[in-house]
C-alpha cells in the first residue's frame, strides 16, 4: 500500500473561518510534509515533520499550523486565511527525511483549497 | 542560492523517445535526484531516482554526468498517457528541498 490520503479533496473557507485539512498514510513512513502548489507552477515545501516533529517550517506564516499527532497522521489547521492562499495544497510522506536513496516521497492526491 | 531549472515545455510524438534535462548547480553531495510525473489535479507520482552515472526501470532512464550538476530523464517511446509534467526533485547544500520549475510534455498522435 503507497497510498497518502487526504481529505476533503476540495474545500471552501471565508477568511474569517476555521478548517483543518487532513493527511494520513500507513507505510510506516517517519518524515511527512506539507506543500502549497499554485496553478502551473512546483510544489512549494511548507513544513517537514520527521518522527512526529516539527524538523522545518518555511518561514510559513501564521495562519498556518501544522500538527502531528501520530506517526500516521498529519493536520494542516488553517485560520484567517486570504485570498490568495488559495492553492492546492498537498501531503507527502517518505521512509525518513532528506534527500537520500529512501527519500521517495509518496504524495496524496491535495486538497482543493479556495478561500473567499 | 540553489536554482533547480527545467525547459518549460517539450512537445513529442508518440513512439519517440523524450529527453527532459534539470539543471541543479547547488546540489548536496549525498543527494540523490528524484524525478516525478505529475497529472491535472493530481499529486506527483515517483518516476526515477539516482545518485550518479545511469539508472534505469521500467518506465524511464536517468543519466547523471559525474560532475552532478543535471540529470537527464528519458522517456523511452512516449504514449499519449505520458501526457504530463515532469519535475526533478533535489535537495540542496543547506537541506532545502527544491521542486524544479516543471517540464509540460504534450505527446501527440
Amino acid at each position: 500500500d503507497t497510498e497518502v490520503t487526504q481529505t476533503p479533496k476540495h474545500l471552501v473557507m471565508g477568511m474569517t473561518n476555521k478548517k483543518s485539512l487532513k493527511c494520513e498514510q500507513h507505510m510506516g513512513h517517519r518524515a511527512m510534509y506539507w506543500y502549497k502548489q499554485k496553478a502551473k507552477k512546483p510544489p512549494e515545501l511548507m513544513f517537514v515533520y520527521s518522527y512526529e516533529k516539527l524538523s522545518i517550517n518555511e518561514s510559513v506564516p501564521s495562519r498556518f499550523s501544522p500538527e502531528c499527532p501520530n506517526s500516521s497522521l498529519l493536520n494542516l489547521h488553517l485560520h484567517a486565511l486570504q485570498p490568495e492562499d488559495s492553492a492546492l495544497y498537498l501531503c507527502a510522506s517518505s521512509q525518513v527525511e532528506g534527500g537520500g536513496a529512501k527519500n521517495i516521497q509518496y504524495f496524496g492526491a491535495g486538497t482543493r483549497l479556495s478561500v473567499l | 542560492l540553489a536554482k533547480t531549472t527545467q525547459p518549460i515545455s517539450m512537445d513529442s510524438y508518440e513512439g519517440q523517445e523524450v529527453n527532459i534535462t534539470c539543471s541543479h548547480n547547488n546540489i548536496a553531495t549525498n543527494d540523490y535526484i528524484t524525478w516525478y510525473q505529475q497529472f491535472p489535479s493530481q499529486g506527483p507520482r515517483f518516476i526515477i531516482q539516482g545518485y550518479k552515472t545511469k539508472v534505469t526501470n521500467e518506465v524511464a532512464s536517468l543519466f547523471i554526468p559525474a560532475d552532478r550538476k543535471s540529470s537527464t530523464l528519458s522517456l523511452p517511446r512516449v504514449s499519449l498517457s505520458d501526457t504530463a509534467v515532469y519535475y526533478c526533485l533535489v535537495e540542496a547544500a543547506g537541506n532545502k528541498l527544491t521542486f524544479g520549475g516543471g517540464t509540460r510534455v504534450l505527446v501527440k498522435p
